[in-house]
């Protein structure tokens, strides 16, 4: 059963405290995406990698980082520095970066952070 | 900057009604538009996914169209049901998201 998981569903930390999110998938696919979404607003992108080893930044990069070791894996890490992280986020992925193509979407990880 | 905007917010329907969900854009000069479903606490799900050369798409009950020109796409929906409940989204670009349409089909 092919698709793109994101663990865990719900994550609790205390602030000044590093979160990481997992996203995997076994698509096969080579781009990754990481986004943000918050009430009432579009989603934003973090960051992306069109391939291993790679990684951009996106419109809202500060305070987090990301690792592409692996083609089916790209965690996130919320650091102390992200002013306001509690939000909902979600990792999607794409057989290549291309506007050819969709892009699918885990089910999303929502962080509260207190 | 590419602008994305839905609108209404939110809409309710009695069920069996054929329904239009639209979504403006700013910049004419894109290269596809991505119609979303998300379920109260989930993640995305693809409806339809409409290049710039192309001026529409069908899955189903669902037909998506695209004018460039004006800077508008629509999302049909036919013979509406309860399960069609939740927010959709439409993508231009793959990154330009709407804030989304709240739909509710009362049974």
């Amino acid at each position: 059963d092919g698709g793109i998981t994101q663990s865990p569903k719900y994550l609790f930390r205390k602030e000044g405290q590093n979160v990481t999110l997992s996203c995997e998938q076994n698509l096969n696919h080579d781009a990754m995406y990481w986004y943000r979404q918050d009430p009432g607003q579009g989603l934003r992108l973090i960051y992306y990698s069109q391939i291993v080893n790679d990684f951009q930044k996106g419109d809202i990069a500060e305070g987090y980082s990301v690792s592409r070791e692996k083609k089916e894996s790209f965690p996130l890490t919320v650091t102390s520095a992200q002013k306001n992280p509690t939000a909902f986020y979600l990792c999607a992925s794409k057989p290549r970066d291309s506007q050819s193509y969709e892009q699918y979407f885990g089910p999303g990880t929502r962080l509260t952070v207190t | 900057k590419q602008e994305v905007t839905q609108i209404p917010a939110a809409l309710s329907v009695p069920e069996g009604e054929n329904l239009v969900l639209n979504c403006s854009f700013t910049d004419s000069a894109i290269y596809n538009l991505q119609w979303f479903r998300q379920d109260p606490g989930k993640g995305l799900t693809s409806l339809l996914l409409i290049q710039s050369s192309q001026r529409e798409q069908t899955s189903g009950r669902l037909n998506a169209s695209l004018d460039k020109s004006s800077g508008r796409s629509t999302l049909y929906i036919a013979a509406s049901q309860p399960g069609d409940s939740a927010t959709y989204l439409c993508a231009v670009d793959q990154f330009y998201f709407g804030t989304g349409t709240s739909l509710t089909v009362i049974p």
